[in-house]
C-alpha cells in the first residue's frame, strides 16, 4: 500500500502557483520523496525528488518539512498543460515504486 | 537520447489468448520495471528486471511473467487472458543508481480483452 496521503483533487488558476501537498508521516530515514505526474493515460512523467533538502529544477520546486513527514510540490506558474494527476511516492531508491491515487490538478483559465 | 519505447501501443485480444508486450529502455539503462494501470486499482507494480534477472515482483498471479534480454530490452507475457486484464501496461527504465534511481516511463500499451 502507498505510504502517502494526497488530496484527491485541486484547482488552480492559470498563471498562479500550484501547491500540491503530500503527507508521509511514516517515512524512513533512507526514503526519498518522488513526484510524478500523468497526463491523461500517458506514461507518468518524472518531476522531481528529494531526501531532506528543498529541491528545484526547471519544472518545479519540492519543499520537505524539517521532520520529513510532509512535503509540497510547487509549480510556480501553472499552465493549462499542467492539468494532470500528480503522484507523491516515498521509497528507498533500490525498491519498487508504489503509487497511490494521487491528486488530480485542474488548471483553469 | 531516445526515451522508453513500448510496442505495440494498442492491442485487442480475446479471453483465453496470450499476449506479449515489449519495452525498450533508455540507452544505458539496465533496469526495466512493469506496471499495470486500471481505473479500479490504479497503478500497480508488476515486476522489475535488472541484468536479465527478476529483482522484485508485485502481487500478481503467475499468468503474468516477464524476461529481459542481454541488451536490456524486456518483454512481459500474460497467458490465459481474462477480461480484468484490460489495462494500460507501462514500463519504466532506470540506471538503478543506489542513491536516487529515477524511473522514466514509456507511453504504455493499451490492452483490451474481449
Amino acid at each position: 500500500d502507498a505510504k502517502t496521503t494526497q488530496p484527491p483533487s485541486m484547482d488552480c488558476a492559470e498563471g498562479r502557483a500550484a501547491n500540491l501537498p503530500c503527507n508521509h508521516s511514516t517515512i524512513s530515514g533512507n526514503e526519498y520523496v518522488y513526484w510524478y505526474r500523468q497526463i491523461h493515460s500517458q506514461g507518468p512523467q518524472y518531476i522531481i525528488h528529494g531526501l531532506k533538502n528543498n529541491e528545484t529544477n526547471e519544472m518545479a520546486s519540492l519543499i520537505i518539512t524539517e521532520d520529513r513527514k510532509s512535503s509540497t510540490l510547487i509549480l510556480p506558474h501553472a499552465t493549462l498543460r499542467d492539468t494532470a494527476v500528480y503522484y507523491c511516492i516515498v521509497r528507498v531508491p533500490d525498491n519498487d515504486m508504489r503509487f497511490g491515487a494521487g491528486t488530480r490538478l485542474t488548471v483553469k483559465p | 537520447k531516445a526515451g522508453v519505447t513500448q510496442t505495440p501501443r494498442y492491442l485487442i485480444k480475446t479471453r483465453g489468448q496470450q499476449v506479449t508486450l515489449s519495452c525498450s529502455p533508455i540507452s544505458g539503462h539496465r533496469s526495466v520495471s512493469w506496471y499495470q494501470q486500471t481505473p479500479g486499482q490504479g497503478l500497480q507494480f508488476l515486476f522489475e528486471y535488472f541484468s536479465e534477472t527478476q529483482r522484485n515482483k508485485g502481487n500478481f498471479p503467475g499468468r503474468f511473467s516477464g524476461r529481459q534480454f542481454s541488451n536490456s530490452r524486456s518483454e512481459m507475457n500474460v497467458s490465459t487472458l481474462e477480461l480484468g486484464d484490460s489495462a494500460l501496461y507501462l514500463c519504466a527504465s532506470s540506471l538503478r543508481d543506489p542513491r536516487t534511481d529515477t524511473q522514466y516511463f514509456g507511453p504504455g500499451t493499451r490492452l483490451t480483452v474481449l
